[in-house]
């Protein structure tokens, strides 16, 4: 799997948008990019992926950069229950042996009133 | 729908002993896959089930091994065991009946803390 590089830990006021970086420039053609985030003590929650076009849900968006060497995540209006570990993984498509997700460390996003 | 469900939720065992986990996926989901969580190597992948079948391992001892029941359920088991293993154990279902993308749902764990 492509490995992503996302800085340790960010800080976001509440109410405003939280943008979370991630590179993953040795992804490959094939490959997705899946944001999760674990808020402490819980397990992972799936919050958006995308291969190439922007996306969009009700929790979250997800910019890609044409070359789809980096990608953001945007909460558009961060809470202070967003507080979090948000992890950026590239996996590619799903088939045999490609199901599993490698997690990094992550980012600590803090929400700050 | 019900989310992922894991028993039990928190477990203390004595070195040495064996332990058994369970995992209940979403209803309809049909992979199952178990993830160690620990302090010091963050999330790794333990093993993938799919129709009962293990379909992916990550890099483990022997003593960790799982099994997937006809109805999805899941067990993972650790024998022999030793204070490293204390972490939590997650488990997440996806649908995972092919295409381009799937998502994996986690349960909220079990947490084994080894005496």
């Amino acid at each position: 799997d492509a490995k992503t590089t996302q800085p340790p830990s960010m800080d976001c006021a509440e109410g405003r948008a939280a943008n979370l970086p991630c590179n993953h420039s040795t992804i490959s053609g094939n490959e997705y990019v899946y944001w999760y985030r674990q808020i402490h003590s819980q397990g992972p929650q799936y919050i958006i992926h995308g291969l190439k076009n922007n996306e969009t849900n009700e929790m979250a968006s997800l910019i890609i950069t044409e070359d789809r060497k980096s990608s953001t995540l945007i909460l558009p209006h961060a809470t202070l229950r967003d507080t979090a570990v948000y992890y950026c993984i590239v996996r590619p498509q799903g088939g045999g042996s490609n199901y599993k997700l490698t997690f990094g460390k992550g980012t600590l996003l803090t929400v700050n009133p | 729908k019900a989310g992922v469900t894991q028993t039990p939720r928190y477990l203390i065992k004595t070195r040495g002993q064996q332990v058994t986990l369970s995992c209940s996926p979403i209803s309809g989901h049909r992979s199952v896959s178990w993830y160690q969580q620990t302090p010091g190597q963050g999330l790794q992948f333990l093993f993938e089930y799919f129709s009962e079948t293990q379909r992916n391992k990550g890099n483990f001892p022997g003593r960790f091994s799982g099994r997937q029941f006809s109805n999805s359920r899941s067990e993972m088991n650790v024998s022999t065991l030793e204070l490293g293993d204390s972490a939590l154990y997650l488990c997440a279902s996806s649908l995972a009946v092919g295409g381009s993308s799937y998502e994996q749902y986690f349960g909220p764990g079990t947490r084994l803390t080894v005496t």
